[in-house]
């Protein structure tokens, strides 16, 4: 069965670091980008950001460049997202997802088709 | 940056209706557009790709048309698990994703 399986709910306070991981399983994991998503407490989805775990090529969104930093381990299949110093607005669910694409006709069409159940972030004094 | 546009912002219908959420592009995405759906407490789960094709395992009461930048999700029937929130999402500028705002459907 092909997974994303995310590290369990973390609670903070403001200054601390953190690192959340998505550790992929029945598939090839260094053949796909695996992407996060942030969702704040009653919000809509924003993408953060995507990284390649064959060569860890990474692309940030502009809201999130220099807020996080994501990596991955190839080694032993997982992706990971961090912060060096978080913020209570960093409260949020976040999750890590697999971007798969679809060829037809020379055009190539993406999606995230296995999302990660979403792991939990409180900033709190 | 594209920005995706969804409406209704949320909507109240029967078991049996049919519904339709419309997503529009501040830029034309050719196909490049993508709808889930999202249920209280869950993961966005992958609905249709490429405008208009059925994600595997998806009912086939959900359906999705359009290109450019006017683009439809429609559900023929709802059932009572369709209630969620619906998010159309474009893939054009990749890497660099956006998804629209959410769509909330809720039974009336």
């Amino acid at each position: 069965e092909v997974q994303l399986v995310q590290s369990g709910a973390e609670v903070k306070k403001p200054g601390e670091s953190l690192k959340i991981s998505c550790k992929g399983s029945g598939y090839s994991f260094t053949s796909y980008w695996i992407g996060w998503v942030r969702q704040m407490p009653g919000k809509g989805l924003e993408w953060m950001g995507i990284i390649y775990p064959g060569d860890s090529d990474t692309r940030y969104s502009p809201s999130f460049q220099g807020q996080v930093t994501i990596s991955a381990d190839k080694s032993i299949s997982t992706a990971y997202l961090q912060w060096s110093s978080l913020k209570a607005s960093d409260t949020a669910m976040y999750y890590c997802a697999r971007r798969s694409g679809y060829g037809d006709y020379g055009y190539y069409y993406y999606y995230m088709d296995v999302w990660g159940k979403g792991t939990t972030v409180t900033v709190s004094s | 940056d594209i920005q995706m546009t969804q409406s209704p912002s949320s909507l109240s219908a029967s078991v049996g209706d049919r519904v339709t959420i419309t997503c529009r592009a501040s830029q034309s995405i050719s196909s490049y557009l993508n709808w889930y759906q999202q249920k209280p407490g869950k993961a966005p789960k992958l609905l249709i790709y490429a405008a208009s094709s059925l994600q595997s395992g998806v009912p086939s009461r959900f359906s999705g048309s359009g290109s450019g930048t006017d683009f439809t999700l429609t559900i023929s029937s709802l059932q009572p698990e369709d209630f969620a929130t619906y998010y159309c999402q474009q893939s054009y500028s990749t890497p660099h994703i956006t998804f629209g705002q959410g769509t909330r459907l809720e039974i009336k």
